[in-house]
């Protein structure tokens, strides 16, 4: 039973455009919520993250929103670069879990020129 | 600048065949992670270590056992390789529980095909 979920698969996007990333949850004792990036045979490297304390947290071109009611979450990168093509994870974790991150399936960013 | 490091890259098994997977990170860290990552699914947690001497089961343990060497190594076991482990496996370490400033950092994954 996923308890993150990624609705879509893919997403494209031109240079300079903004991208939105969209990932929900079932789970209301999730209270951290990470982004990860993942480039073909690598493994995902860290972006962002949110405690549920906030509903905003920002970091150079990345945005994440937190909509708690919703139990929902975003992820928008403006503006987009063709280095930002990749797949992007949304994880979220109990804090008394220990590191338990349960991942989304991701969703495939291409940027086009 | 190593960070997690993950041997083999790539591996073919025969189904009941044993093999270990293993993992080292230099960045001293307390906790460390195994996953397996499948076709259309996210990441899922196998086993963890959250310090040295201790392992717990993640969310799919089942025909994997695993090992914390030491503070730097974690290894992970499959006793009788079926079909159904083909898959990418990715090792993962943290400060404390991978959250703040202290996310979950992630070796480059081994890809496992059993026949």
């Amino acid at each position: 039973d996923q308890q993150v979920k990624q609705n879509s698969p893919s997403l494209s996007v031109q240079e300079g455009r903004i991208s939105i990333l969209n990932c929900d949850y079932t789970n209301s004792m999730f209270d951290y919520f990470l982004w990860y990036k993942k480039y073909p045979a690598e493994g995902p490297t860290f972006l962002i993250s949110i405690s549920s304390i906030k509903d905003k947290n920002e970091d150079g071109r990345f945005t994440v929103f937190l909509n708690k009611s919703a139990k929902h979450l975003s992820l928008h990168i403006v503006p987009s670069q063709p280095g930002d093509s990749a797949v992007y994870f949304c994880a979220a974790l109990e804090t008394d879990s220990w590191g338990k991150l349960q991942f989304g399936a991701g969703t495939q960013v291409v940027v086009t020129p | 600048n190593a960070g997690v490091t993950q041997t083999p890259k790539f591996q073919v098994l025969k189904t009941g065949q044993s093999m270990t997977l293993q993992c080292a990170q230099d960045m001293n860290h307390n906790s460390m992670y195994w996953y397996r990552q499948d076709p259309g699914m996210g990441l899922r947690l196998i086993y963890y270590s959250a310090s040295e001497g201790t392992t717990d089961k993640g969310e799919v343990p089942n025909g994997y056992n695993v090992s914390r060497l030491n503070k730097r190594e974690f290894s992970l076991r499959l006793e009788s390789a079926a079909p159904s482990q083909t898959s990418v496996y990715f090792c993962a370490s943290s400060e404390g529980g991978g959250i703040g400033n202290q996310p979950q950092h992630f070796g480059d994954g081994t890809r496992l095909s059993i026949l």
